[in-house]
């Protein structure tokens, strides 16, 4: 069975800093998703990771993959106070029947000023 | 808007009641997937159907159940239900049976159900 973790599970930031949120599962996926939760809202996709080495960027977000290690890093760049949100990291197992996605327990992020 | 419409948003019943969460997946989309959000667990996967047949089960309650209909939308049943249901329910959508490589799920804005 897949299991992903995230760590830390609370993250307080300050603005201006840079800071990393780590995402580990047991067995080997294919894919690797990043995803953005605010309070009480749904989840908005940020990043797919399809490969090893794998790196995408937007803004002040940067995910990487490294599927040997069997993880995944999210880097928040110089944070500001609109990245404080639940951030979800996600993995499926290969050639599972039906490709669930099974998520990490996420990272609460509050940047304070 | 996702495109991923679920209805109620919100949802007040007792324990031992019956209650149908409704979720029109995006179009085109052929699967849909369920999710159920607490406190204490986390996001759990319940249930997955494509194109009207289920796919994947994951850690749904005997006394939770889902179909999805030949127009795709999809209804999650739950009955007998006790405080710990307690969640947000989300759908969510995908054009095939696999997560797209570029796009995975598009989710709903999700059911909160509240059991008193």
């Amino acid at each position: 069975e897949l299991k992903v973790e995230q760590n830390p599970l609370f993250l307080s930031m300050q603005e201006g800093k840079n800071y990393t949120i780590y995402c580990n599962y047991s067995t080997t996926s294919d894919r690797l998703y990043w995803y953005r939760q605010d309070p009480g809202k749904s989840l908005e996709s940020l990043f797919v990771l399809l490969s090893n080495g794998a790196v995408k960027q937007e803004g002040r977000l940067m995910a990487s993959l490294d599927t040997k290690a069997r993880l995944s890093t999210l880097h928040i760049t110089a944070a500001v106070h609109d990245l404080s949100a639940t951030y979800f990291c996600a993995a499926n197992m290969i050639k599972a029947a039906g490709n669930k996605l099974t998520f990490g327990g996420g990272t609460r992020v509050l940047v304070k000023p | 808007d996702s495109g991923v419409t679920q209805t109620p948003k919100h949802l007040i019943t007792a324990t031992g009641q019956r209650v149908t969460l409704r979720c029109s997946p995006r179009s085109g989309d052929l699967s849909v997937y369920w999710y159920q959000q607490s406190l204490d667990q986390g996001l759990q996967f319940l249930i997955q159907y494509y194109n009207g047949e289920e796919r994947a089960k994951g850690n749904i309650l005997e006394r939770f159940s889902a179909q999805q209909f030949p127009d795709l939308h999809s209804e999650l049943n739950l009955s007998s239900l006790e405080l710990g249901d307690s969640a947000l329910y989300f759908c969510a959508s995908s054009v095939k049976g696999q997560p797209l490589a570029n796009y995975g799920y598009t989710f709903g804005s999700g059911t909160r159900l509240t059991v008193v």
